[in-house]
């Protein structure tokens, strides 16, 4: 069965120093792994997505992530925080059941930028 | 533009009274399917549909009708609504997953449902 685990519920950095938000996932076959990220009342954006090529997949913003199989690791980078990354950041797998394509949500990290 | 349209964005209503959240993607996608989420549970898949007229429950379908008679829209029905189905919904659609081409979902702006 896949699932997917967002290690820090919330994480707080200040603006101009890098931001790490952690994601481990549990996957029978080989994943796609996605970070969405979810503003204040709005809806959801598409940062960036892992479908089996490169493993150092780069998004929008400024944003990265390295996909680990060993680890079984997907965790989200940037080197430096502006204030307008405050958000809700959610990693997801994409999973087969069937003939659905089910994603797999993890339960959000909460990025606060400190001035 | 390429997008996913919901409507209405935001509701306000009673236990029981019937409602509808339409929407509606341009993108000429087969697969389309409902999210609904909450706090500390993320989101949560309701239904689901693979192409007209097919159509099939997710995790959560409970309390919920969808239909698919046309290509690009996909209706969410509530009912007959009760307080536990206040929540944010988002619909989403892609192409289809069976497809070679498929790549990821593309999420409508959500609408908030509060039931009193």
């Amino acid at each position: 069965a896949q699932s997917v685990t967002q290690l820090d519920s919330h994480v707080s950095v200040s603006e101009g120093t890098p931001v790490l938000l952690r994601c481990n996932y549990s996957s029978s076959y080989s994943p796609s792994l996605f970070w969405y990220v979810q503003h204040p009342n709005k809806g959801l954006q598409l940062l960036l997505k892992y479908t089996s090529a490169a493993t150092l997949v780069k998004g929008i913003n400024g944003f990265e992530a390295e996909f680990k199989k060993s680890e079984t690791s997907f965790h989200l980078t940037k080197p430096s925080a502006h204030m307008s990354d405050a958000a809700e950041y959610f990693c997801v797998v994409s999973a087969n059941a069937g003939n659905n394509r089910k994603l797999i949500w993890g339960l959000g990290t909460s990025l606060g930028v400190n001035p | 533009e390429a997008q996913v349209t919901q409507n209405p964005r935001y509701l306000i209503t009673v236990t029981g009274k019937k409602l509808t959240v339409t929407c509606s993607q341009n993108m000429n996608h087969e697969y389309m399917s409902w999210y609904r989420q909450d706090p500390g549970l993320g989101l949560r898949q309701i239904y689901y549909s693979m192409n007209v007229e097919v159509t099939d429950k997710g995790d959560v379908p409970e309390g919920y009708k969808v239909s698919r008679k046309e290509k690009r829209n996909f209706p969410l029905i509530l009912e007959s609504p009760s307080p536990n189905q206040t929540s944010l919904y988002f619909c989403a659609s892609s192409l289809s997953p069976t497809s070679r081409a498929y790549n990821e979902q593309f999420f409508g702006p959500g609408t908030r449902l509060t039931v009193l």
